[in-house]
């Protein structure tokens, strides 16, 4: 059965303090894994998309890596602003439907 | 440059009652994806339409639920005779190409409570 993990699924960080999240997947097929953000009483926010294993992309403090089973989420020196919950998605082994989300990560970063 | 655009963004209904919520896709975008948020849980798929046509409903329920997407004006997803489970939000996506690997983007989402 397809599905997505992420973890924690809550984290506290300081101001300043650099972590990361995981997101594991088991699909036949990876066709695409993509990061979301999510703040509270709002809809999904696109961040990134990865195709391949090995691939990387990079936006402000935020960095997605994916390998063959696992996707990571690095946040460099994260601001209050960073505060939210990020969800990471995988589309089903079909073309052009459901993405499969994992329940997500809230990360609260304090000054 | 409008992104998702979703209506009401808040709806209460009394049980018995029919919800109707409203997604207008962002603009150059033909393929719209109903999405629900039940608390504490993620979110979950529930249909998937091209203009005038559902390609994929496999993520709803069998009963009372159903969805359109005209030729003209914005898809719908309409509820019937509501329950207290039926209480989440309902998030819209649309995508341009509607393939495996096109980015979905989300709308504000409509937060049905039921009385």
């Amino acid at each position: 059965e397809d599905q997505v993990t992420q973890s924690p699924e809550a984290l506290r960080l300081q101001e300043g303090e650099s972590s990361s999240l995981n997101c594991s997947y088991t699909v036949s097929g990876l066709r695409g894994l993509f990061w979301y953000r999510q703040d509270p009483g709002k809809g999904p926010e696109f961040l990134f998309t990865l195709y391949s294993a090995g691939e990387e992309k990079e936006k402000e403090r935020l960095k997605a890596t994916l390998t063959k089973k696992e996707s990571f989420l690095h946040i460099t020196a994260p601001k209050p602003e960073d505060s939210a919950t990020y969800l990471c998605a995988v589309h089903r082994n079909q073309a052009g439907t459901a993405l499969i989300f994992g329940k997500g990560t809230t990360l609260s970063v304090s000054s | 440059n409008a992104g998702v655009m979703q209506n009401p963004r808040h709806l209460v209904r009394r049980r018995g009652q029919e919800a109707r919520l409203r997604c207008s896709p962002m603009k150059g975008h033909s393929h719209v994806y109903w999405y629900r948020q039940l608390p504490e849980e993620g979110l979950k798929f529930m249909v998937y339409l091209q203009k005038e046509n559902i390609i994929d409903e496999s993520g709803m329920p069998k009963e009372r639920f159903s969805a359109e997407f005209p030729k003209e004006g914005p898809s719908i997803l309409r509820i019937q005779q509501v329950v207290r489970g039926d209480s989440a939000a309902y998030f819209c996506a649309s995508s341009s190409r509607g393939g495996a690997t096109d980015t979905q983007y989300f709308g504000p989402g409509t937060r049905l409570t039921v009385l």
